[in-house]
């Protein structure tokens, strides 16, 4: 199995501009989560998805974050318009069915880099 | 609320030497928690897990995690560290509960000296 995949690997794009990160989780995966992570504040959950269907987007930090889950094998994280303090790197991570112990396996992440 | 506290932001410790990590957890309900370490420009990888059962819980590359429901805490140690073990390393914990996501720590930077 290739593990979660994330694309792309690095993004330097301008303020302003729309960014549209990608993950495929594992096959048979069918819970998904996309965290940001920054120095400032960690691992942040932003939301994740169940059978593609979001279960919770609390974590969204507001309306320029959209996320969608068309089919079971993928998922993106939009940001419109894209502003410098979104700069991060940005995770997705699969898990399989709704079993509490169950670990979850990240992607390599994705950079943004908003200038 | 889930909540998880990394009180360190960095460990420094000198090869061959115990190191702790700690970790303090708040959630509803039994915790299930998780240790990860990510090295640089990678992803998380899994190190441990405490679901139930013995309190010391054994994983990857030696580390060991002790579950103290009292202190509400999840300490990763490993009794003689490596200059590899250097990384970010974050705990973890959900609830028991079904559909519930993982909470992260803001991670614990390890730094072993030669």
């Amino acid at each position: 199995d290739a593990g979660v995949i994330q694309s792309p690997r690095h993004e330097v794009t301008e303020m302003g501009q729309e960014v549209t990160l990608r993950c495929k989780p594992i096959s048979g995966h069918d819970y998904l989560f996309w965290y940001r992570q920054t120095m400032m504040r960690g691992l942040e959950l932003l939301i994740y998805f169940n059978n593609n269907v979001p279960i919770d987007d609390s974590g969204m930090p507001e309306d320029r974050f959209s996320a969608k889950m068309p089919n079971a094998s993928f998922s993106t994280l939009k940001i419109q318009p894209s502003e410098p303090r979104d700069s991060a790197v940005y995770f997705c991570a699969s898990t399989p069915g709704g079993r509490p112990n169950y670990g979850y396996t990240f992607g390599s992440g994705t950079r943004l880099t908003v200038v | 609320a889930q909540s998880v506290a990394q009180p360190e932001d960095q460990v420094n410790v000198a090869e061959g030497n115990p190191l702790t990590v700690k970790c303090t957890y708040s959630v509803s309900g039994n915790p299930y928690l998780f240790w990860y370490v990510q090295y640089p420009n990678r992803g998380l990888q899994f190190l441990l897990k405490y679901i139930t059962g013995d309190n010391l819980v054994k994983g990857s590359y030696g580390f060991e995690a002790e579950f103290n429901k009292s202190q509400t805490s999840f300490h990763l140690k490993k009794p003689s560290a490596l200059v590899s073990d250097s990384a970010l390393y974050f705990c973890a914990v959900r609830s028991n509960q079904a559909g519930t996501a993982l909470i992260f720590g803001k991670g614990t930077t390890l730094s072993v000296s030669s």
